[in-house]
């Protein structure tokens, strides 16, 4: 399966400030990936679809100038938590499909602490 | 809308035992796909298995099986002569065809007792 990668893995940012978080796909090149996320004991929940070359698409309740998704490139898409606050602690895990077996493959995800 | 339901949120089973995860799911659409993740203390998803709703025979991946009854619209995870390995949280998950997100259910978090 394609490698994905992450960074950074765990971030600590004091409330009010925006921390960017990058997706990788080292081998394979995505039009589309998902921003998925993850609170403590619960399910991974999709934020939104990063389409490469144009605008993302937010899910119900995720908010779009909150949450700033960037895929300038088949193998990057960035996520920025913009003027972070301790709710917006979690774990933050992107995936891309893998095509024709339509399952996906899932970066390591990062943890964000917002102080 | 699809959603995914498992009504266990806690298993147990004993080493070398079998034990079977519960998923539910419901799709208005006849093109689907399901799977089973398993999320270690890591919190890396790992797939598990893949069924093609389309397909009636169970997949089966050495000692994971599922019980898919695609009328009841249930699909079940057997995990056969358990291993310590194999404590996670597990979550069923459906998608539609193309490049459309997984749904996940909530979760099911296994124990191994050795």
């Amino acid at each position: 399966g394609a490698v994905v990668s992450q960074h950074p893995s765990w971030v600590i940012c004091k409330s009010g400030t925006s921390v960017k978080i990058e997706c990788r796909s080292l081998d394979f090149q995505a039009t589309t990936m998902f921003w998925y996320r993850q609170f403590p004991k619960q399910s991974l929940m999709l934020m939104a679809t990063s389409n490469e070359g144009s605008k993302a698409t937010y899910e119900q309740g995720v908010e779009k100038d909150k949450f700033l998704i960037n895929h300038a490139s088949l193998t990057l898409s960035t996520l920025t938590v913009t003027s972070a606050h301790p709710e917006d602690s979690s774990f933050y895990i992107c995936s891309l499909p893998s095509g024709g077996r339509h399952e996906q493959f899932f970066g390591p995800g990062t943890r964000l602490t917002v102080l | 809308a699809q959603t995914v339901t498992q009504s266990q949120p806690e298993m147990s089973v004993q080493e070398a035992e079998t034990v079977t995860l519960s998923c539910t799911y419901d799709t208005s659409e006849s093109d689907y796909y399901l799977f089973w993740y398993k999320q270690p203390p890591s919190r890396q998803m790992i797939l598990v298995i893949r069924q093609e709703a389309y397909k009636q025979q169970n997949a089966t991946e050495n000692r994971f099986s599922v019980n898919f009854q695609k009328a009841a619209k249930s699909f079940s995870l057997k995990i056969s002569d358990s291993q310590l390995g194999d404590a996670a949280m597990y979550f069923c998950a459906s998608k539609n065809s193309g490049n459309t997100p997984l749904v996940f259910g909530k979760g099911t978090r296994l124990s191994v007792i050795a």
